[in-house]
């Protein structure tokens, strides 16, 4: 068992819609949640951080961790085709340098 | 803001060929990563180092080794280049612990 699962995708909505991202993870010690945002031939981007269990809104971001479930999501209300990209999760162990990366789903905004 | 810088965007040598590629990050970070990423096998850790002249292996070192002289540049060096190591590679750095990892934009590499 992966360490980090994320469903691959394609995942294709149209404009406007409210796109739900996730990932399951296995490790308990998992502290710290981030979630990375990579367009196309670039590098992926910080896109949000989070300690622990809880929500955590930054715009039409929210990222979800449930630690009981050891579950972790990302929303994105009114999508825009610009958020058409690869989004990665990756959790870190607190104390850790080295991050987990899941496999990435590959979101497309149809206008 | 962050600001990773590697040297190249797209690079093509031959197999046999010994190739360095080069990243630096401005934010005076301890740790910092070379990553490959391959379609459907995700983001693969070669190496990493949390200080200058210390490296540690990641998930993939075989066939790779690092340099760090200095603690904003850390280099990557394909021993002989093989045309398996065609590849995206990614560089990132973070603070000392807890920190999230910041990437440049990447190097495509092909080796013919």
């Amino acid at each position: 068992q992966k360490e980090v699962e994320q469903d691959p995708g394609p995942l294709s909505v149209p404009e406007g819609a409210i796109v739900s991202l996730n990932c399951t993870y296995s490790n308990s010690a998992f502290q710290y949640f981030m979630w990375y945002r990579q367009y196309s031939r670039k590098g992926p981007e910080l896109l949000m951080y989070t300690y622990s269990s809880g929500n955590k809104e930054d715009g039409r971001f929210t990222a979800q961790v449930d630690k009981s479930s050891k579950y972790i999501s990302l929303f994105i209300r009114d999508s825009q085709p610009s958020d058409s990209a690869t989004y990665l999760c990756a959790p870190l162990i607190q104390g850790a340098q080295k991050l987990v990366f899941g496999q990435g789903t590959r979101l497309t905004i149809n206008p | 803001d962050v600001k990773v810088t590697q040297s190249s965007r797209y690079l093509v040598k031959r197999t046999g060929e010994k190739v360095f590629l080069e990243c630096v990050q401005d934010m005076d970070h301890e740790n910092m990563f070379w990553y490959r990423q391959d379609p459907g096998l995700g983001l693969r850790l070669i190496y990493f180092s949390y200080d200058v002249k210390m490296k540690e292996k990641g998930d993939i070192p075989e066939g790779y080794s690092v340099s760090r002289e200095k603690k904003e540049r850390f280099s990557l060096i394909l021993e002989s280049a093989s045309t398996n190591q065609t590849s995206m590679y990614l560089c990132a750095s973070s603070g000392l612990v807890d920190q999230p990892q910041h990437f440049g934009d990447g190097t495509r590499l092909s080796i013919l």
